[in-house]
């Protein structure tokens, strides 16, 4: 149990372009969602909290009207790279927590975005 | 602030060669301690969460403890297949399910033959 989907695996865009990563929890209900952004052999930076239905709360730092995050519904988040440059590209990974506060995150398989 | 930090860096150890890693946090009121396993290219694999001090889990080869200051993964008799990073991370009270983690920088875990 407690499989989360993230979609594309990988993907290559032009500068300037706006890319969509998708992350679905499969078989709970993920009350919030956390998006982060993993460079070459560094841990992990938290970019933006989403909760289905409100606005994501954005860490400091990461620009909102770049990275674009909606949480539609309790199995589904988007975070959208709006006019990528090539210092976007990056690994991004998608996680989800289920609806009890003590639950552990489960993360997506991450989407590896290089802009050319 | 709370913060985590996990030594060793980069751990290489022959197959069977069992060792520790550690992980030494500060939190202002502990919810839970998290341990994660990461291959490259991959995200997170959720291991144990460990929620007060005394508390141990185990999973195969690993196995995890708490103290009020640290916690440890212990790895006994490790394979090749157990080669990855191994990440920490501590969530504090409050916040409710938007509460975050803060993560560690991870151990380097390399098994040869």
């Amino acid at each position: 149990g407690a499989v989360v989907s993230q979609h594309p695996s990988w993907v290559i865009c032009k500068s300037g372009t706006s890319v969509k990563i998708e992350c679905r929890s499969l078989d709970f209900q993920a009350t919030t969602m956390f998006w982060y952004r993993q460079f070459p052999k560094q841990s992990l930076m938290l970019m933006a909290t989403s909760n289905e239905g409100s606005k994501a709360t954005y860490e400091q730092g990461v620009e909102k009207d770049k990275f674009l995050i909606n949480h539609a519904s309790l199995t589904l988040s988007t975070l959208t790279v709006t006019s990528a440059h090539p210092e976007d590209s990056s690994f991004y990974i998608c996680s989800a927590r289920g609806q009890l506060v003590w639950s552990p995150l489960h993360f997506g398989n991450g989407t590896r975005l290089t802009v050319t | 602030e709370d913060q985590v930090t996990q030594s060793p860096e980069a751990l290489r150890l022959q197959e069977g060669e069992s060792s520790s890693l550690n992980c030494s946090y500060t939190v202002s009121g502990l919810r839970g301690l998290f341990w994660y396993r990461q291959d490259p290219g991959k995200g997170p694999e959720f291991l144990f969460t460990l929620y007060s001090a005394g508390e141990e889990k185990e999973k195969e080869r690993l196995k995890a403890t708490l103290t009020k200051k640290e916690s440890f993964l212990h790895i006994t008799a490790p394979k090749p297949e157990d080669s990855a990073t191994y990440l920490c991370a501590v969530q504090a009270r409050g916040g409710g399910t938007a509460s975050k983690l803060t993560f560690g920088t991870g151990t380097r875990l390399q098994v040869t033959l």
